[in-house]
Parts: structure tokens; sequence; C-alpha cells
């Protein structure tokens, strides 16, 4: 069975601070995502990655993936309030998509 | 422009009394999907459509169904809903085309049921 693990799964920083956010997932897949979803709303999706080494940036996040390891991270660099909200990492093994729990991360000031 | 959109925002229905969720999109994707996302958990998938091929996740309750009568709409039919079915229901596409290489998915705003 496809599992997904996501830690941390609460995570308070300051601006400007960096941090990573970490998915293991349990078996080979084909696709791994990121989303991004503010409260009371949708997911926003914020990352592909398709391939072992893949490495996608967009502004303050950049995201990776080690297939080998089994493993993706969310890098936050430089940390503004308006990065605050819940990100899922999801996972696709033919099209059955299994979610991390997410991490709620909030920046303060 | 709206790609992918959900009706009603807001539903509210009685205790075993049939509701229907609809979901239309505007981007001629082929893969369609159903996730529920109860309050601080993460999306679950419920099930989706390549074309009209239907599949169904194991763990789906029988009380979920689903139509997509053509390209740009889909159905979720909740027959008998229980106190436990509140939550909001995602409808997401993508394209699915292996050639394309385009699996992003794009999700509508979702549609918040409470169930009294």
């Amino acid at each position: 069975e496809l599992k997904v693990e996501q830690n941390p799964l609460f995570l308070s920083m300051q601006e400007g601070k960096n941090y990573t956010i970490y998915c293991n997932y349990s078996t080979t897949s084909d696709r791994l995502y990121w989303y991004r979803q503010d409260p009371g709303k949708s997911l926003e999706s914020l990352f592909v990655l398709l391939s072992n080494g893949a490495v996608k940036q967009e502004g303050r996040l950049m995201a990776s993936l080690d297939t080998k390891a089994r493993l993706s991270t969310l890098h936050i660099t430089a940390a503004v309030h308006d990065l605050s909200a819940t990100y899922f990492c999801a996972v696709d093994k033919s099209k059955d998509m299994r979610f991390g729990a997410g991490t709620r991360l909030t920046v303060k000031p | 422009d709206a790609m992918v959109i959900q009706n009603p925002r807001y539903q509210v229905t009685q205790f075993g009394k049939p509701v229907t969720l609809s979901c239309s999109q505007t981007l001629n994707h082929n893969v369609m999907y159903w996730y529920q996302q109860k309050s601080s958990q993460a999306p679950k998938l419920l099930f989706h459509y390549y074309d009209k091929d239907f599949n169904n996740e194991a763990d789906t309750p029988d009380n979920f169904q689903s139509r997509r009568p053509n390209t740009s709409f889909c159905f979720l039919d909740i027959r008998s809903p229980g106190l436990g079915d509140a939550a909001m229901y995602l409808c997401a596409t993508s394209k699915g085309s292996v050639f394309l290489n385009s699996y992003e998915q794009y999700f509508g705003p979702g549609t918040r049921l409470t169930v009294t």
C-alpha cells in the first residue's frame, strides 16, 4: 500500500529564516507533487516532480526528488509572511493519489 | 477565467437525503478526480475518471457514486449522507497524457457539504 509521510506537521518560523519540509513515501511512484492550501481554500499546485534528481524552484520555494531514497524536500528560503499556509506532498502511483498529512507553516514577523 | 468550476460552493443537506455535487471544466482534460477533505486532514481520493473509464478507490464507501456524462462534467452523488460525510469535496482535472507529460492537477474551489 502506498503511504506518504510528511514532517514536520507544524512549523513556526521567523521571517527571513530557511527551513525544509520532508516527504517520504513507501513504494516506487510515478510522480510527486507539492501543493499549497490556504485556510478554507482549495489546493494550488506548486510543483510536479517526475524523475530522480529533479529540482524545481519558484520564488522562495524549491522542491527536489530523490527516488532512490523515496524522499522529496520542499525548501523555503528567507521566509515571508505570505508563505503561511498548509503544504501537502502527494504521490501518484498509476493514478492512485496519496497525500501526506500536510505541514502547517506559520511565518512570524 | 475559471477553469474548474464546482457548484454549489456550499451545500447543506439533511441526514439521509441524497445530494449531488457538480464539477465542470473548460480545460478539455482527460482525467477528472473527486477528493474528500475533512477538517484539518489531507485530501482523500474517492475516485477518478480517465475519459469514460471509471476508477474507484478500494476504500470509497458505496454511498458515494459518480457520473461523467461528457468530457466537461462530472458529478458526485451521495446517496444517503451521514454526519461523517460532512467535508470539503474537491474536484480536480489533469491532462493525463503520458506523451505530453502533463500531470499537473488543477483543482476547483471545492464544495463544502454540511449534513444536519
